[in-house]
């Protein structure tokens, strides 16, 4: 079966702009869950998502944010970038709620963000 | 903010060398996972240890549990090239009623034929 599709794969985008990211399940997997990868922090969770609704949210500023479709699939907008917004940004999707914690979890390959 | 500390931070070894990857913390977790993540690709399930002291093996790679569920350690025998990676360790908590992961800086190692 496909696995968990991001799009896009690459990004570059300007200080003060916003972006979208999308992310696509597995067929089945109800929860998504967002994380930010950087060299520096390594890799922070950022919000989870299950039945369209919020259910976790890491320790990131509100311009981070996303919703959930009826179809499972996944955004994440993040607002008035800046240059330390630059980093991995990975989503995984799992068949129960819980980021990691009660299923096994599939990542997707990521979008890599370059603010500039 | 829960930390998890993962050692060492870089491992250069030669194929067939034997190596230990090490992720403490101070806070307790329900449960831990290891993950193993190539260049250009998301993270990949290892394992997932939930009892304090327990043991798994997985082929050449053995994880470990500590008894007080504070940290953990993934050994590797025979190292093949094939291993070469980056090794995350994730620690699961429950907060606010839902379960949060706390991941570990990672540690990266090559493995030279």
């Amino acid at each position: 079966k496909a696995g968990v599709t991001q799009t896009p794969r690459y990004l570059i985008k300007t200080r003060g702009q916003q972006v979208t990211l999308s992310c696509s399940p597995i067929s089945g997997h109800r929860s998504v869950s967002w994380y930010q990868q950087t060299p520096g922090q390594g890799l922070q969770f950022l919000f989870e998502y299950f039945s369209e609704t919020q259910r976790n949210k890491g320790n990131f500023p509100g311009r981070f944010s996303g919703r959930q479709f009826s179809n499972s699939r996944s955004e994440m907008n993040v607002s008035t970038l800046e240059l330390g917004d630059s980093a991995l940004y990975l989503c995984a999707s799992s068949l129960g709620q819980g980021a990691l914690g009660n299923t096994e979890a599939f990542f997707g390959q990521g979008t890599r963000l370059t603010v500039v | 903010t829960q930390l998890l500390e993962q050692s060492p931070q870089f491992l250069s070894i030669q194929e067939g060398e034997n190596l230990t990857v090490y992720c403490n913390s101070s806070s307790v977790f329900s449960s831990l996972q290891w993950y193993r993540q190539e260049p250009g690709e998301g993270p990949v399930l290892l394992v997932t240890v939930v009892t304090g002291g327990e043991v798994k093996k997985l082929k050449r790679l053995t994880f470990q549990f500590g008894d007080a569920r504070k940290d953990s350690s993934l050994h590797i025998t025979a190292a093949q090239t094939g291993d070469t990676g980056l090794y995350l360790c994730a620690g699961i908590a429950l907060s606010g009623g839902s379960y949060i992961p706390t991941f570990g800086r990672g540690t990266s190692l090559i493995v030279h034929p």
